[in-house]
């Protein structure tokens, strides 16, 4: 079956302009999470989604990102005016309930200019 | 935020040769996570340890749970070409949402033919 997949691939943007990630999880996959990965650094928790709840948000590092899964699928991350130091890789992972068996996709790579 | 150490930070091996690494925390942690991640690819659950003093295998892989439940340290044995990657130790605190990991910054392994 299909793992966890992640669009674009690579964004790069320019300082200041929106960007919007998507991650399609697994079928069936009740939790969805959102981590940041910066060059040669661990993933650190942004957020959590249970089914469409966004149950926990503590690590989104300001209040220019922003995360929805309206249909407690798809779930989509939007930075808006991005910065240099939203440069990096951002990663989604999903597990069937509030397992630790997390898949993760191959993450988009953000590049801001 | 919560800190992992991980050690060593890079590792240099001839194949065949046995691997350890460890992670440590000053903090308590309920359950221990080792990933594999390749370039390009989100990291890839190698090993999920739930009590302390738990040791568990998969493969040439072993994992150990620390009794303090501060530490966990990973055992590649007899090594191959293909165990080249980046290896992570992920922990989850107490009280904390099912899923939601700290991980420590990497190990990265080579192994030369």
């Amino acid at each position: 079956g299909a793992g966890v997949s992640q669009s674009p691939r690579y964004k790069v943007a320019k300082r200041g302009q929106d960007v919007a990630l998507r991650c399609d999880p697994i079928s069936g996959h009740v939790s969805l999470f959102w981590y940041q990965q910066a060059l040669g650094q661990g993933p650190e928790f942004l957020t959590y989604f249970q089914n469409e709840a966004q149950l926990d948000k503590s690590g989104l590092p300001s209040d220019r990102f922003f995360a929805e899964r309206p249909e407690g699928s798809v779930s989509t991350l939007k930075i808006q005016r991005t910065q240099q130091e939203d440069s990096a890789v951002y990663l989604c992972a999903s597990s069937r309930d509030r397992a630790y068996e997390q898949y993760f996709g191959p993450g988009t790579r953000l590049t801001v200019t | 935020g919560q800190q992992l150490n991980q050690s060593p930070q890079s590792m240099f091996i001839q194949e065949g040769e046995d691997v350890s690494m460890n992670c440590t925390s000053s903090s308590i942690f309920n359950t221990w996570l080792w990933y594999k991640q390749d370039p390009g690819e989100g990291p890839v659950l190698l090993i999920a340890l739930y009590k302390a003093g738990e040791l568990t295998s998969n493969g040439r892989l072993t994992a150990q749970f620390g009794i303090t439940r501060k530490d966990s340290f990973l055992n590649i044995s007899a090594s191959i070409p293909s165990d080249v990657g980046i290896y992570f130790c992920a922990g989850q605190l107490p009280n904390t949402n099912a899923g939601k990991s700290t991980f420590g910054d990497g190990t990265t392994l080579t192994v030369k033919p």
